[in-house]
């Protein structure tokens, strides 16, 4: 168990849609990393926060976004899904923790647009 | 900009045979990590281990350990005495900072 709890593990909806991801970091990782996969695809990374502040932004497209919240956990939402959105959305978070410097990725949430 | 590139997309080792997975990277940089990471059929994603930069001693853990040549920025993963259970893709990772870069991935099979 890494740690990072992504909530729901799976997710079915239709076109033109709006969902919400969550995900709580490991307690006391003040960043979290958002990452995209598409089927028999690499990680895309789509977006960073640190402490509430986002921190560095990947190829997260516009009808994307994210948050995290003052407890630490974040939340990406997808609005306008089409059906190339469907993939598996991994959250991350690390520490900055001398001999913590790592990713500690959740189960994902899988993602299918019909 | 950092860039990973894992130059083997698929490979197959026997069961209890070694096998050698490759990874190349760019940086200016001299202080950093890197990881190598394993995915299997569950498709979680599972930290298989990690170099630190500076350490010129390369990480070992179980079956699993890395030849790290910083001058030539290569990070190789070799797993010895292979199972079923290591078929998996595996992505080698770079860190600097607080910022990872994932190369694309190499798909391992191993054959009974």
């Amino acid at each position: 168990d890494s740690g990072v709890t992504q909530t729901p593990k799976h997710l079915i909806t239709a076109t033109g849609q709006r969902v919400t991801l969550r995900c709580s970091p490991r307690s006391g990782d003040l960043s979290v990393y958002w990452y995209q996969q598409s089927l028999d695809q690499g990680l895309q990374f789509l977006i960073q926060y640190y402490n509430g502040e986002e921190r560095a932004k990947g190829n997260i497209l516009e009808r994307f976004s994210a948050q995290q919240f003052p407890d630490l956990h974040s939340e990406l939402n997808l609005s306008s899904l089409e059906l190339g959105d469907s993939a598996l959305y991994f959250c991350a978070s690390s520490s900055r923790s001398r001999g913590e410097e790592k990713l500690f990725f959740g189960s994902g949430t899988q993602l299918s647009v019909l | 900009a950092q860039t990973v590139t894992q130059s083997q997309p698929e490979m197959s080792v026997q069961e209890a045979e070694t096998v050698t997975l490759s990874c190349t990277y760019d940086t200016s940089e001299n202080n950093y990590y890197l990881f190598w990471y394993k995915q299997p059929p569950s498709r979680q994603m599972i930290l298989v281990i990690r170099q630190e930069a500076y350490k010129q001693q390369n990480a070992t853990e179980n079956r699993f350990s890395v030849n790290f040549q910083k001058a030539a920025k290569s990070f190789s993963l070799k797993i010895s005495d292979s199972q079923l259970g290591d078929t998996a893709m595996y992505f080698c990772a770079f860190m600097r900072g607080d910022q990872f870069y994932f190369g694309t991935g190499t798909s391992l099979t191993v054959i009974p």
